[in-house]
């Protein structure tokens, strides 16, 4: 079984300071990719990056970065440069090593972006 | 504009009865799959479908139907057998060759 943990159910930051969101994630599939995703209060879940187990450099979008680190079990999302728009929850996910890419989802941390 | 709809955006229904949320998507994705999602939760998955006619129960499938008759659809059916229907209902599509789903804006369903 996979599993993600989200241990931050809120963060607050200013805007144009940086943010790491935590997520720590369990699984016995030797091959896996780790997702986030935002969603803002209309409810849309918005895709925002995506890290495969066997990539050997971090995944980056634009402000969006993954800090992975497999041999702790870790892939944080990192925002640089925060805005107002980025206050939403943001989901980890986990999909496993399967052609259905069911994906595992975690709590959610509720960031709040202050001008 | 290409994307996925889900209709209507607010539900309600008495309890016993049954009620079919819709998704479509004109994205020509393979795979499609249905989530549920409450208050203070992260989703959870109800049931997908990799392919016209085929569908697969996900960890929350009882009290849920589904059926994929046509690439673009996959509507949901909520009975009077779900114990606790009241939620927020995803829908979301994956291309056959990307990683990531993409999600349509969502059902919510409150059973009174």
């Amino acid at each position: 079984a996979q599993k993600i943990t989200q241990t931050q159910p809120g963060m607050f930051v200013q805007e144009k300071e940086a943010v790491t969101l935590d997520c720590t994630y369990d699984t016995s599939d030797p091959s896996y990719g780790l997702f986030w995703y935002k969603q803002p209060s209309s409810g849309e879940m918005i895709f925002l990056i995506y890290q495969g187990s066997y990539d050997q450099q971090n995944a980056t979008e634009g402000r969006y970065s993954l800090n992975f680190q497999k041999a702790r079990k870790s892939a944080n999302l990192v925002i640089s440069a925060s805005q107002l728009g980025d206050s939403a929850m943001y989901f980890c996910a986990i999909s496993g090593d399967t052609g259905f890419q069911k994906l595992v989802f975690g709590t959610g941390t509720r960031l709040l972006v202050s001008p | 504009d290409g994307g996925i709809t889900q209709s209507p955006k607010y539900l309600f229904r008495k309890e016993g009865q049954n009620v079919t949320l819709s998704c479509e998507q004109n994205l020509n994705h393979d795979a499609m799959y249905w989530y549920r999602q409450d208050p203070g939760q992260g989703l959870r998955l109800i049931y997908y479908s990799q392919i016209v006619n085929d569908f697969q129960k996900g960890d929350i499938a009882e009290g849920y139907s589904v059926s994929r008759e046509k690439k673009e659809s996959f509507p949901l059916t909520v009975t009077s057998a779900q114990k606790n229907p009241t939620a927020f209902y995803l829908c979301a599509s994956r291309p056959g060759l990307l990683n990531e789903q993409f999600f349509g804006p969502g059902t919510r369903l409150t059973v009174l």
